[in-house]
């Protein structure tokens, strides 16, 4: 089983959609957790860190659910420049340095 | 610029060759991080350096990988005997402490395909 799991993709949806994206991970020691985009053939960037208490960033908001090992990135009102891949990042292993990488799930928002 | 810098952007080794990958971590970064990072796939972790000392490398795929930072600044990912399963994006990461909540800050990435 993999260390970070995410949903499998890819979603299509139109402008001003709601969605959600879900990430679950498997070391319970994990301390720090994060969103990444990712546009085609760049780097990723950080997108939000998750917060114990969650947290809202604009249309964006991030949730942690520490007992249940799970994360969620909810995008409101989405644009077309939402389009790109969404990482579930999850910092915390054996030296509490490993950023730890789901596969992500691509978004496609469509005019 | 102050960005992560990675050199080169694009490489192509024949199967057998040698490659060195360069990366200039942002100024005063303790951690640098290498990861890899197929077509489709999101990165995986190779290898952590907290400045000159390599705490992590057990994401490195085989022995002819191999990585250093011997002053803690600027990291070289050397990939001995390329083979074709070696194409991929190398990424390069650096974070302020790696401590928590602390974000990593990436290089653009060194597309190495092997022919």
């Amino acid at each position: 089983r993999k260390e970070v799991e995410q949903d499998p993709g890819p979603f299509n949806v139109p402008e001003g959609a709601t969605v959600a994206f879900n990430c679950t991970y498997s070391n319970s020691a994990s301390q720090s957790f994060f969103w990444y985009r990712q546009d085609c053939r760049k780097e990723p960037k950080l997108l939000m860190s998750v917060y114990s208490s969650g947290n809202e960033d604009g249309r964006f908001t991030a949730q942690l659910n520490r007992a249940s090992q799970y994360i969620s990135l909810l995008i409101r009102d989405s644009k077309l420049s939402d389009s790109a891949t969404y990482l579930c990042v999850v910092n915390g292993d054996n030296y509490g340095q490993n950023f730890v990488f789901g596969p992500g799930t691509r978004l496609s928002v469509l005019p | 610029g102050a960005g992560v810098s990675q050199s080169p952007r694009y490489k192509v080794a024949k199967r057998g060759q040698d490659v060195a990958l360069r990366c200039d971590p942002i100024s005063g970064h303790v951690s640098l991080f290498w990861y890899q990072q197929a077509l489709g796939q999101g990165p995986e972790f190779l290898t952590y350096f907290q400045n000159e000392a390599q705490l992590d490398k057990s994401g490195l795929p085989s022995d002819r990988f191999f990585a250093e930072r011997p002053e803690g600044s600027v990291s070289t990912l050397k990939i001995q005997r390329t083979q074709q399963e070696d194409s991929a994006v190398y990424l390069c990461a650096s974070s302020f402490r790696g401590s928590e909540n602390t974000e990593a800050f990436f290089g653009q990435g060194t597309r190495l395909t092997v022919v």
